[in-house]
């Protein structure tokens, strides 16, 4: 299993700034994801974010607005850039190994709102 | 884009019963897994099932998948007040490593 961390739990924030969210795994991981549940939704993946290489961001998100890190197997960041009210969802990132038949984990989220 | 569509959409039951959820996808998968979320909290794995499984049991849940039909069924039993959640399939397409969720099951069980 994988025991995930995320900073901030939760933030309020005012239109126009910048929020960037981390997670942190207890062990090493090759890939991790990041995903938004808007309210009341289910859960939509943002991007993949491997070690070593650029995120992949999915249909309908950009590295303008999201730009992802992934300095080492253990740890990312999520920035949620010129937010606004639209914006305001949970954020959670997951690990998974890469090959299939892996469990996907999940940190705990970060409960954003956009003022 | 969401893969999965998941029905019924929300679901009340008697403490004791049994509650079954469905959930449809489109693409070849290698695997399915379900997932519960209360009240907007972080995801709690419940169980996953490889594409070459046909059923699997942990507990009081029982997962079915049926690949001809692009279909999957969690099904608790003697369901308690506790099991109240929102309840998600994600299945990561094949040749992918991403998960992608349904549209979830919102259950009460009411006591």
């Amino acid at each position: 299993s994988a025991v995930i961390s995320q900073k901030p739990s939760r933030d309020i924030c005012q239109r126009g700034t910048s929020l960037t969210i981390q997670c942190q795994v207890d062990s090493q991981v090759t890939m991790m994801f990041w995903y938004r549940q808007q309210p009341g939704q289910s859960l939509t993946l943002i991007a993949t974010a491997n070690q070593g290489s650029e995120a992949t961001y999915e249909s309908g998100f950009v590295i303008d607005k999201f730009p992802i890190s992934r300095p080492n197997l253990t740890f990312s960041t999520l920035t949620v850039s010129n937010m606004s009210p639209e914006d305001s969802s949970i954020y959670l990132c997951s690990v998974g190994k890469g090959g299939g038949g892996e469990t996907q984990y999940f940190g705990p989220g970060t409960r954003l709102l956009v003022l | 884009s969401q893969q999965g569509e998941e029905d019924p959409q929300a679901l009340s039951i008697q403490e004791g019963e049994n509650a079954t959820m469905n959930c449809s996808y489109k693409t070849s998968i290698n695997n399915l897994q379900w997932y519960r979320q209360n009240s907007g909290r972080g995801l709690v794995h419940l169980i996953l099932i490889r594409s070459n499984e046909r059923e699997k049991h942990s507990g009081r849940l029982r997962v079915t998948l049926d690949t001809s039909k692009k279909s999957s069924s969690l099904l608790i039993t003697a369901s308690r007040a506790a099991d109240t959640a929102s309840y998600f399939c994600a299945t990561d397409e094949r040749g992918t490593y991403k998960y992608i969720f349904g549209t979830g099951t919102r259950l009460k069980v009411l006591a």
